[in-house]
């Protein structure tokens, strides 16, 4: 079974910072990459798809990158309605896992 | 526009099945795969199962034999069957739809694993 290995757990961050998370997989998913937002009493906010799709509406200071089992979700001037949870999601090919998140904190 | 609500019972006793119910509107489950996603409170986020917009369907391994996903297309209606229920399967269930990305939620409900 693929594993999806978020890191760090967490993060605090300043506003106006640039801050990178990580997901490493632990078989080659290709581009087969998903990351959402995730904020508390909240269902999930798709950000990115194929690894590097903007999804519709989601801010351009968000950026997703990576190939293979090396993704990376990079914000870009932090705001501070981006404090949440982050997680990476394996798409297309089932099992459609999740990593275990990256909290983000605003300082 | 596309919305998904799940429905069913907030408490279940341990050893006992659980039923769920994701009504769709706004799209075709023929044309589109609805996923079952489970959030335990203050965890992350583990993906149950799909049922595809052909009608098959897949689950994690670490649910299959206690999971079953099934669809009534004609009333736009998605359901959960899942067996055994211990304390540990207390979470906020959601129902998802999509492939390359979820980008329809439901709102979730909570079950409560409890006697």
């Amino acid at each position: 079974n693929i594993v999806m290995t978020q890191s760090p757990k967490s993060m605090s961050i300043s506003v106006g910072d640039r801050v990178t998370m990580n997901c490493k997989a632990s078989q080659n998913v290709g581009n087969n990459i998903a990351w959402y937002q995730q904020k508390p009493g909240q269902s999930p906010k798709l950000l990115i798809y194929y690894a590097s799709n903007r999804y519709t509406g989601v801010p351009d200071r968000f950026t997703g990158g990576g190939y293979g089992t090396d993704f990376t979700l990079t914000i870009n001037s932090v705001q501070a309605e981006d404090a949440a949870f982050y997680y990476c999601q394996r798409i297309y090919n089932s099992p459609l896992t999740f990593g275990s998140g990256t909290k983000l904190e605003i300082k | 526009q596309v919305q998904l609500k799940e429905s069913g019972p907030g408490l279940v006793q341990p050893s006992q099945t659980l039923s769920l119910t994701c009504t769709v509107s706004g799209f075709s489950l023929t044309s589109n795969s609805v996923s079952w996603v489970r959030q335990p409170p203050g965890k992350g986020l583990e993906w149950m199962g799909a049922i595809w917009s052909g009608g098959s369907t897949d689950y994690n391994s670490a649910l299959k034999s206690r999971l079953s996903i099934s669809r009534d297309t004609s009333k736009s209606q998605v359901f959960l069957k899942m067996n055994s229920l211990q304390t540990e399967d207390t979470a906020i269930y959601f129902c998802t739809r999509g492939l390359w990305g979820f980008a329809y939620w439901g709102q979730g409900t909570l079950v409560t694993v409890s006697s």
